[in-house]
């Protein structure tokens, strides 16, 4: 049982790039979010998705696209990088309640040049 | 929109002494509070969560949470901390006006200091 995994661990891009951050969890959580935190403002919420087609916005979802095709992946999806997203991203996922405990991946450092 | 606030941005203490982190959120509905720790470099895990019933919450290596519905609070509190606990604590609240999505404060710093 591996959890949340994403991948990259580390990437740096150019402005104007794109990529894609992969999230994959293997609990069959209904529930992941992508979450981006920077230094004196915690964590905020980018996308979210309550179950496999379905997604909504959280606190900061400009320039970050997300799809949930299957249960065990939910990818975030940069269209044109900007230096404002120099972050770093976690993936989280839990089982379906409100009241549950989140499962969080261990990270993705991205730096935007 | 529901909003976490963490009042702190950074708490020294000293190995041995008691710590409290203070957290108060924003909602006129019942809602689910969580503490999360992050160690230094790692991703975030669990420390203890409120959901009803009694008002103090007891979480893992120690620690314990005290809801005040009245207060809007949820302070975290360890009777005597260990260097081990130097890392960044965050408070979060998920249902009332927020439905499924889980907010998080801003975190606070806590430094053991041997």
């Amino acid at each position: 049982n591996a959890g949340v995994t994403q991948t990259p661990k580390f990437q740096v891009l150019k402005t104007g790039q794109s990529m894609t951050l992969q999230c994959a969890q293997d609990m069959n959580h209904e529930y992941m979010s992508w979450y981006r935190q920077d230094p004196g403002m915690g964590l905020r919420l980018i996308h979210y998705s309550v179950g496999a087609g379905i997604t909504d916005q959280g606190e900061v979802p400009n320039g970050y696209n997300v799809s949930r095709s299957t249960t065990e992946d939910f990818p975030l999806r940069l269209l044109s990088a900007a230096p404002s997203q120099t972050s770093v991203y976690f993936c989280a996922s839990r089982s379906e309640g409100r009241a549950d405990t989140q499962y969080f991946g261990p990270g993705t450092r991205l730096t935007v040049l | 929109a529901q909003s976490v606030t963490q009042l702190d941005s950074q708490v020294p203490v000293f190995e041995e002494a008691p710590v409290e982190l203070r957290c108060n959120y924003s909602s006129s509905v019942s809602v689910y509070l969580f503490w999360y720790v992050q160690y230094p470099n790692q991703g975030l895990q669990l420390l203890l969560k409120y959901l009803s019933g009694s008002t103090l919450v007891k979480g893992i290596n120690g620690f314990e949470a005290e809801f005040n519905k009245s207060q809007t609070s949820f302070h975290l509190r360890k009777p005597s901390v260990h260097i081990s606990d130097t890392a960044e604590y965050f408070c979060a609240v998920s249902g009332g006006t927020s439905y499924d999505k889980v907010i998080f404060g801003p975190g606070t710093s806590l430094s053991v200091i041997p």
